[in-house]
């Protein structure tokens, strides 16, 4: 099966630009979940889809994160504007229930100028 | 809410040698636990899983953890070190009300010739 797949791998754009990351999860799987790790930190939960749902979305930093999941198929994360410390590399996860594992994504790597 | 520390950002081992990389974990229900890999320029992928049932898992790659209720933990070990081991470690646990997974911060593993 295919896995979790994150588009793009990297991107790099100014302060005060826009950025819409995609997610496309493990087909099925119902829980989608998006993740940040600033370089040198530990990696935080952001939030937490069930189908199109947002289940928990108590990680989300601010207003200038949108996170979308029409259809409860793939998910966008967007960030706007993006400011300097919303670099880091940015993770999706799928998994069928939410007591199971959960398959990540290789991340997208956002570098803000 | 649940919570994992992991002791030691770096570790270094000889190849050959025992690997420990520590984990402890603070949940209010009795935790899911996790522990994954990430290797350069990939995402994170599963290397075993602790839910219910015996308390010593095994894992991919000759890994194993021990749940250890009495002292919150969920150590990772590996009798013999490899180079091919090399790479970032996290543990996680899943113990809220919530069912989201929170990771500890990472511990970098160096295997030297």
């Amino acid at each position: 099966e295919a896995g979790v797949t994150q588009f793009p791998s990297h991107s790099v754009i100014e302060k005060g630009q826009t950025v819409t990351l995609r997610c496309d999860p493990i087909s099925g799987h119902d829980n989608l979940y998006w993740y940040r790790r600033v370089m040198g930190k530990e990696i935080k939960f952001l939030l937490h889809f069930v189908k199109e749902s947002k289940q928990d979305e108590s990680g989300m930093p601010n207003n200038r994160f949108l996170a979308e999941r029409t259809g409860g198929t793939y998910s966008t994360l967007k960030v706007q504007p993006a400011e300097l410390e919303d670099s880091g590399v940015y993770f999706c996860a799928s998994s069928q229930t939410t007591n199971q594992p959960q398959h990540f994504g290789d991340g997208t790597r956002l570098s803000i100028l | 809410a649940q919570s994992v520390t992991q002791l030691g950002s770096h570790v270094s081992v000889s190849e050959g040698a025992l690997v420990l990389l520590r984990c402890n974990y603070s949940s209010s229900v009795p935790p899911y636990l996790f522990w994954y890999v990430q290797y350069p320029n990939q995402g994170l992928q599963l290397l075993l899983k602790y839910t219910t049932g015996a308390t010593l898992v095994k894992g991919i790659n000759g890994f194993e953890a021990e749940f250890k209720k009495s002292e919150t933990s969920f150590h990772l070990t590996k009798p013999s070190a490899h180079m091919s081991d090399a790479a970032e470690y996290f543990c996680a646990v899943i113990g809220g009300n919530n069912n989201d997974m929170r990771f500890g911060a990472g511990t970098r593993l160096t295997v030297k010739p």
